[in-house]
């Protein structure tokens, strides 16, 4: 079974970091490329960041660039994202996601975890 | 990277059909044929429901279908059943980013 597990999240003042984690099993984690969205409480969901499977290849939404960095290990089977100068706005459940048999996260994004709520404020 | 136009709400009768739209830009939607569509339950992960435009995932009935023309695409829901009501989002590539709408509430009257 497909298992995508986030872990990390938690409350941080403005300007704070954090690194979130998601572990991954019942699949080639290595073989795989993986995203991280987000959802803003009550809000639509929102891509943040790409990685390739080799990690060679790295993508990023103009409103985490320069902040945030994902990376993943695939000796772990785990994706991470670091996150700095945390700002409210950054308040959201962030979600690891993957193309799974899609392949290409061009087509989309089949596997989901549950998500791990990270808020911003003092 | 401003996010695709989807109606707020759309509601229908069980056994009705119902049509989401998703309007982007010819550097989204227009520009390639990866535009996904995501189904999300109070609380729940999204969940994939159509993929390359018009592809449906195992498992997904073929209730659900999804075209393109032009920079806007559809996501068609036959056959309304009460455990359709959800949040619907569509998502598209846009050459080394992704972009996902608003988001729309479907509500089976």
């Amino acid at each position: 079974e497909v298992q995508l597990v986030e872990s990390g999240g938690g409350l941080v003042q403005p300007g704070g970091s954090l690194r979130l984690s998601c572990a991954a099993s019942g699949f080639t984690f290595s073989s795989y490329e993986m995203n991280w969205v987000r959802q803003a409480p009550g809000k639509g969901l929102e891509w943040v960041s790409y990685i390739s499977s080799s990690g060679s290849t790295i993508y990023y939404a103009d409103s985490v660039k320069g902040r945030f960095t994902i990376s993943r290990d695939n000796a772990k089977n785990s994706l991470y994202l670091q996150m700095n100068s945390l700002r409210a706005e950054d308040t959201a459940v962030y979600y690891c996601a993957s193309p799974g048999g899609l392949y290409s996260s061009k087509s989309g994004f089949d596997y989901w975890g549950q998500g791990t709520l990270v808020t911003v404020s003092s | 990277q401003s996010a695709l136009t989807q109606p707020r709400s759309v509601s229908g009768s069980p056994g009705q059909s119902v049509t989401i739209s998703c309007t982007g830009t010819s550097s989204d939607v227009g520009g390639y044929n990866y535009v996904s569509w995501y189904q999300q339950h109070p609380g729940k992960a999204p969940k994939l429901m159509i993929y390359d435009v018009s592809k449906r995932p195992s498992g997904v009935p073929d209730r659900f279908s999804g075209s393109k023309s032009g920079n806007t695409a559809s996501l068609t829901i036959s056959g309304l059943q009460a455990e359709d009501e959800a949040d619907y989002y569509c998502c598209s590539y846009a050459g080394i980013y992704w972009v996902f709408g608003g988001g729309t509430k479907l509500t089976v009257l």
